[in-house]
């Protein structure tokens, strides 16, 4: 079946830091791939999505791109900041299923 | 890692019945669970906040009276869906947070699958 497999945590970076987490995915059809950001004792939060092959989600200085040769949709963000410390879920939909990642704690340091 | 399971896992139901949906935390205590609404190709929603032993809190848009959510206790948050139409046909997530050490992380369960007929 479907699966997502994010890189584990904890990631502890300092202020504006360069910032990627891994995400690779196996699927037999065509989904659709999110980000999704949890902050401490909130609930899941769209960060950014994409839907097809090489489409490039973005938000907050967050993107990641959709790619389908590697099956991978890694997040990067140019510059973190102390507010960006959270857990993130790299996910997957398709029509009949929706797949998450084990989630990344990210802490980001003054 | 913390095993949260969802029950039943797919379900079909006629429309004007209502179907419950359990979320557990098998191996830990949850005070708080979510609740989340996702349709085909899209992101989740986030439906509601399960909080044990007090009212859950909707989101906006979310009819409290249709989605009726109990938290009876640290390891069980039910969800029913009330009246069902086809429109509530939908895949449903529970998650919950392993509140006993200082840790944030979500937990998923494995989704309901509702078939409104």
């Amino acid at each position: 079946g479907d699966s997502v497999t994010q890189m584990e945590g904890p990631v502890t970076l300092s202020e504006e830091a360069f910032l990627t987490i891994n995400c690779t995915y196996t699927a037999t059809g065509y989904p659709s791939l999110f980000w999704y950001v949890q902050y401490p004792g909130e609930g899941l939060q769209l960060l950014l999505k994409a839907t097809k092959a090489d489409d490039k989600g973005s938000n907050k200085g967050f993107e990641a791109t959709y790619r389908k040769e590697t099956t991978s949709f890694h997040l990067e963000k140019g510059s973190v900041q102390v507010s960006d410390s959270a857990v993130y879920f790299c996910a997957l939909s398709d029509p009949d299923d929706m797949r998450f990642g084990a989630g990344t704690r990210l802490t980001v340091k003054p | 890692g913390a095993v949260v399971s969802q029950h039943p896992s797919r379900v079909i139901c006629k429309s004007g019945t209502s179907v419950k949906i359990e979320c557990r935390s098998l191996d830990f205590q949850a005070t708080t669970m979510f609740w989340y609404r996702q349709f085909p190709k899209q992101s989740l929603m986030l439906m509601a906040t399960s909080n044990e032993g007090s009212k859950a809190t909707y989101e906006q848009g979310v009819e409290k009276d249709k989605f009726l959510i109990n938290h009876a206790s640290l390891t069980l948050s039910t969800l029913t869906v009330t009246s069902a139409h086809p429109e509530d046909s939908s895949f449903y997530i529970c998650s919950a947070s392993d509140t006993s050490g200082a840790s944030y992380e979500q937990y998923f369960g494995p989704g309901t699958r509702l078939t409104v007929t």
